[in-house]
């Protein structure tokens, strides 16, 4: 199994509301990441997380908070967020965490906040 | 200001012909680089990656090569094929880091 899941595959938000994204990878990888994309830029790094513990957080709002139950699970928990949020947040994996691992994406989650 | 330039946005090749994505970058610490592909509505993904060491590594039609005195990077594709029709992104670890830095991404059409 070389998957990397996102659920759900498309969201709408209003600036109120409360989400999650959720992301599953069953590689034994233990190192997980949050991007964020948005239409004809690069993925934007948001998050890493290395053994279930956050290693880096790249100066996001605290609107978005990332959560790794276990080492197979990786959520984001939205709240109040912004328009210009709109994007789509990808969850990647790799086999540890350091420069000689390739990361494996998901097929992303496209969030729409309205 | 960008680490990481890919300064063609675009690509168009016949299939069966070379395709070559080239890729620049600004730091001279940087020493490990990574091709992905992506399509619509899909992640990323891994194609091929090269470490400082080397200057050229090969998997199949593709084939990366770089030259660390010009800091640049390119991935060739041979032959082409219409699958091959995605976004290619170059990346690199940014201070041997798992960060993981993108450039712009350049879009390769393979015409049939």
């Amino acid at each position: 199994d070389t998957e990397v899941t996102q659920t759900p595959k498309h969201l709408v938000m209003g600036m109120t509301n409360k989400k999650s994204l959720k992301c599953e990878q069953h590689m034994g990888h233990r190192a997980m990441y949050w991007y964020k994309q948005k239409a004809k830029k690069p993925p934007e790094l948001m998050f890493v997380y290395s053994y279930e513990k956050l290693s880096i957080n790249e100066s996001v709002p605290s609107r978005f908070s990332p959560e790794c139950p276990n080492s197979s699970l990786l959520n984001l928990h939205l709240h109040a967020l912004q328009p210009e949020d709109s994007a789509l947040y990808l969850c990647a994996s790799s086999q540890d965490h350091g420069r000689a691992y390739e990361q494996y994406f998901g097929p992303g989650t496209r969030l729409t906040v309205t | 200001d960008q680490q990481v330039k890919q300064n063609s946005p675009s690509l168009s090749v016949q299939e069966g012909r070379i395709s070559i994505l080239n890729c620049d970058y600004t730091n001279s610490m940087f020493d490990y680089f990574l091709w992905y592909k992506k399509y619509p509505a899909e992640g990323p993904t891994f194609l091929i990656s090269i470490s400082s060491i080397k200057d050229k590594n090969e998997d199949g039609r593709f084939t990366v090569f770089l030259n660390k005195s010009a800091k640049h990077l390119s991935l060739h594709i041979v032959p082409s094929q219409p699958g091959d029709s995605a976004v290619y992104f170059c990346a690199t670890n940014q201070g041997g880091s798992e960060k993981l830095v993108f450039g712009k991404g350049t879009k390769l059409t393979v015409n049939p």
